[in-house]
C-alpha cells in the first residue's frame, strides 16, 4: 500500500527566503511523485513530477524537488520565496497500475513580508 | 479553454436532501475522478471512471453514487446527505489513467446541516 506523509502542517518564511516542505512517502513499488499547490478557492495545479528519471526535478515558479529513495523523502524547495507562493502544497503518490493518487495531508505555506 | 467544470461552487444542504453536483470536462479524457477534501486533510478518492459506461469505487465511497453516460460528464449524486459530507468536493480527469495530466475543477464546497 502507498502512503505519504507531509511532515510538517504549517510553515512560515520570510520574503526572499529558502523554502523547504518536507514528504516522506511509502511504496511497495517503484513510485511516481508529485507536488501539487492550492491557492485559496482554487483547484490543484501541478508544480512537478517525478516518474522514475532525473531525481532532482525542476516544476514551475522556481520549485524544485529530490527524489530519495534511501530516504523516502521527496522535498520540495524554493531557493527564494515570494509573496504569491503562500499557498496549501500537497505531496502525491502514485504507484504503476493503480488508478488514482493518493494525496499528503498538505503543508500551509505562509510568506512573511 | 474551459478544462475541468465543477457546478455548484457553492451548496448547503439539509440532512437527508439529496443533490447532484456536475462535473464536466472538454478535453476529451477518458478518465474521470471524484475526490472530497476534508478540513486539514488530504484529498480522498470517492469514485473514478475509465470510460464512458464504467465506474468503480475509490477509497471513501458510502454514501455517494455516480454515472458517466458521456464521455464529458462526471456527476456525483449524494442521496441522503450527512453532516459527515460535510467537505470540499474535486473533480478531476486525465488522458491516460495513469498520473500523467490530471486536471483538476475548482472544486464545490458543500456543507450539510
Amino acid at each position: 500500500a502507498q502512503s505519504v506523509t507531509q511532515l510538517d502542517s504549517h510553515v512560515s518564511v520570510s520574503e526572499g527566503t529558502p523554502v523547504l516542505l518536507r514528504c516522506n512517502y511509502s511504496s511497495s513499488y517503484s513510485p511516481s511523485l508529485f507536488w501539487y499547490v492550492q491557492h485559496p478557492n482554487k483547484g490543484l495545479q501541478l508544480l512537478l513530477k517525478y516518474t522514475s528519471a532525473a531525481t532532482l526535478v525542476k516544476g514551475i515558479n522556481g520549485f524544485e524537488a529530490e527524489f530519495k529513495k534511501s530516504e523516502t523523502s521527496f522535498h520540495l524547495t524554493k531557493p527564494s520565496a515570494h509573496m504569491s507562493d503562500a499557498a496549501e502544497y500537497f505531496c502525491v503518490v502514485s504507484e504503476t497500475g493503480r488508478r488514482a493518487l493518493t494525496f499528503g495531508s498538505g503543508t500551509r505555506l505562509q510568506v512573511q513580508p | 479553454n474551459a478544462g475541468v467544470t465543477q457546478t455548484p461552487k457553492f451548496r448547503i444542504l439539509k440532512i437527508g436532501q439529496s443533490m447532484t453536483l456536475q462535473c464536466t470536462q472538454d478535453m476529451n479524457h477518458n478518465y474521470m475522478y471524484w475526490y472530497r477534501q476534508d478540513p486539514g486533510m488530504g484529498l480522498k478518492l470517492i469514485y473514478y471512471s475509465v470510460g464512458a459506461g464504467i465506474t468503480d469505487k475509490g477509497e471513501v465511497p458510502n454514501g455517494y453514487n455516480v454515472s458517466r453516460s458521456t464521455t464529458e460528464d462526471f456527476p456525483l449524486r449524494l442521496e441522503l446527505a450527512a453532516p459527515s459530507q460535510t467537505s470540499v468536493y474535486f473533480c478531476a480527469s486525465s488522458t491516460t489513467g495513469d498520473v500523467y495530466g490530471y486536471t483538476f475543477g475548482s472544486g464545490t464546497r458543500l456543507t450539510v446541516v
